[in-house]
């Protein structure tokens, strides 16, 4: 158990909608990002957020936002659904400020009908 | 620019064998961060280890051993000994820069199938 926690496990929903997946960080880490892992592109960077603020943006498409609230916890946010969206969505988090390890969380698997 | 290439996408081996799992990244940074992580059957993503550019050193934690080796920028992985719970997806991954806290550029993983 990494210590991050990721909240539903499984989403099944359909095209067009919109859904929200949760991440809480382990207990004292400032960073967390979000990753997407799909077949076709693999383990893919979407947002890094620091200690409630942006710090880096990968692939993440327009449709995408995420945030991280003064308790730490993050959100991403997707919305107009397409089929390509189906995909495993990792949260990882680390310490923050120096060099360190991301630990990821047990991942929302999506899939979109 | 980043990018991690695991050339091996499946091996199959023996339960019992060694297996050498081969990582070659390219950066332009001189200091950055190389991972290895192991995604088993059930999905999640587990850390097994972190290793800067600045150390050289080759890492052995029980059947694992990592070799690292700056002047072929490679970073390859053994089992010794694979057992059944060694299936898995390994990745390995890279983050540039001093801080070693930027987001993580994976390869497309290798495959390990280890038959009983």
């Amino acid at each position: 158990d990494s210590g991050v926690t990721q909240t539903p496990k499984h989403l099944i929903t359909a095209t067009g909608q919109r859904v929200t997946l949760r991440c809480s960080p382990r207990s004292g880490d400032l960073s967390v990002y979000w990753y997407q892992q799909s077949l076709d592109q693999g383990l893919q960077f979407l947002i890094q957020y620091y200690n409630g603020e942006e710090r880096a943006k990968g692939n993440i498409l327009e449709r995408f936002s995420a945030q991280q609230f003064p308790d730490l916890h993050s959100e991403l946010n997707l919305s107009s659904l397409e089929l390509g969206d189906s995909a495993l969505y990792f949260c990882a988090s680390s310490v923050g400020g120096g060099p360190d390890t991301q630990y990821f969380g047990p991942g929302t698997r999506l899939t979109v009908l | 620019a980043q990018k991690v290439t695991q050339a091996q996408t499946e091996i199959s081996v023996v339960e019992k064998e060694d297996v050498t799992l081969d990582c070659v990244y390219e950066t332009r940074d001189t200091t950055y961060y190389l991972f290895w992580y192991k995604q088993p059957p059930s999905g999640e993503l587990v850390f097994l280890i972190r290793r800067n550019s600045f150390d050289e050193q080759n890492e052995i934690s029980g059947r694992y051993s990592w070799n690292f080796q700056k002047s072929t920028s490679s970073f390859n992985f053994t089992i010794t000994a694979s057992q059944v719970v060694d299936s898995a997806v390994y990745f390995c991954a890279l983050s540039e820069g001093a801080s070693g806290n930027t987001p993580l550029v994976f390869g497309k993983g290798t495959r390990l199938s280890v038959i009983a």
